[in-house]
């Protein structure tokens, strides 16, 4: 079993729809999660990240983490073009940072 | 302003020819890493440093060397590059347990 599982896409939305990615992890003791978006060629950018259990908002993002159910996912309230990239998630390992593959989104307008 | 700088950002090179990649922040991060990320492969932890001084081999450590004498700086080493080799390489630092930062990649192709 991968550490980190997301759904690697593409996951196509219509603008202004809530995008939703989906990311499941195997490690019980993480503590820290992170929501990384990466546009084609460039470096990964901190996008939310979230240590207790329930929802954290940040404009039109919303991070969701359930800790029973080792599941973390990512909203994403009206949805603009600007937004299609890879999405990362990630979980704080014993030594590093734990990512999954990525979820490559298109938004389209 | 905070950052992760690298140099070089773009580099071809040939079979075999020694080649080094900087790493530096200006954060006074305790945590440095790099990866390098390959299509359908995703983002893959070559080396890292918990501190000046302190190294550890990450999941792909094969053909890299690292070093970390002094905080801010943590350069990459290909002694003898192969063609597998060729990739997009990120630096990254953090404090420990704290969201990590990202250089703006350095995109490396060995003929």
């Amino acid at each position: 079993q991968k550490e980190v599982e997301q759904n690697s896409g593409p996951l196509s939305v219509p603008e202004g729809a809530i995008a939703s990615l989906n990311c499941t992890y195997s490690d019980r003791g993480s503590q820290s999660f992170f929501w990384y978006r990466q546009y084609s060629g460039k470096s990964p950018e901190l996008i939310m990240f979230i240590y207790s259990n329930g929802d954290k908002e940040d404009g039109r993002f919303t991070a969701q983490l359930n800790k029973a159910s080792q599941y973390v996912s990512l909203l994403i309230r009206d949805s603009q073009p600007s937004d299609s990239a890879t999405y990362l998630c990630a979980f704080q390992g014993a030594q590093k940072l734990v990512f999954g593959q990525g979820t490559r989104l298109t938004i389209n307008p | 302003e905070a950052q992760v700088t690298q140099n070089p950002r773009y580099l071809i090179t040939v079979t075999g020819k020694k080649l080094t990649v900087t790493c530096s922040q200006n954060m006074n991060h305790e945590y440095m890493s790099w990866y390098r990320q390959d299509p359908g492969l995703g983002l893959r932890q070559i080396y890292y440093s918990m501190n000046v001084e302190v190294t550890d081999k990450g999941d792909v450590p094969e053909g890299y060397k690292v070093s970390r004498k002094e905080k801010r700086n943590f350069p990459l080493i290909l002694e003898s590059p192969s063609p597998n080799q060729t990739s997009l390489y990120f630096c990254a630092s953090r404090r420990l347990k704290n969201e990590q930062f990202f250089g703006p990649g350095t995109r490396l192709t060995v003929l």
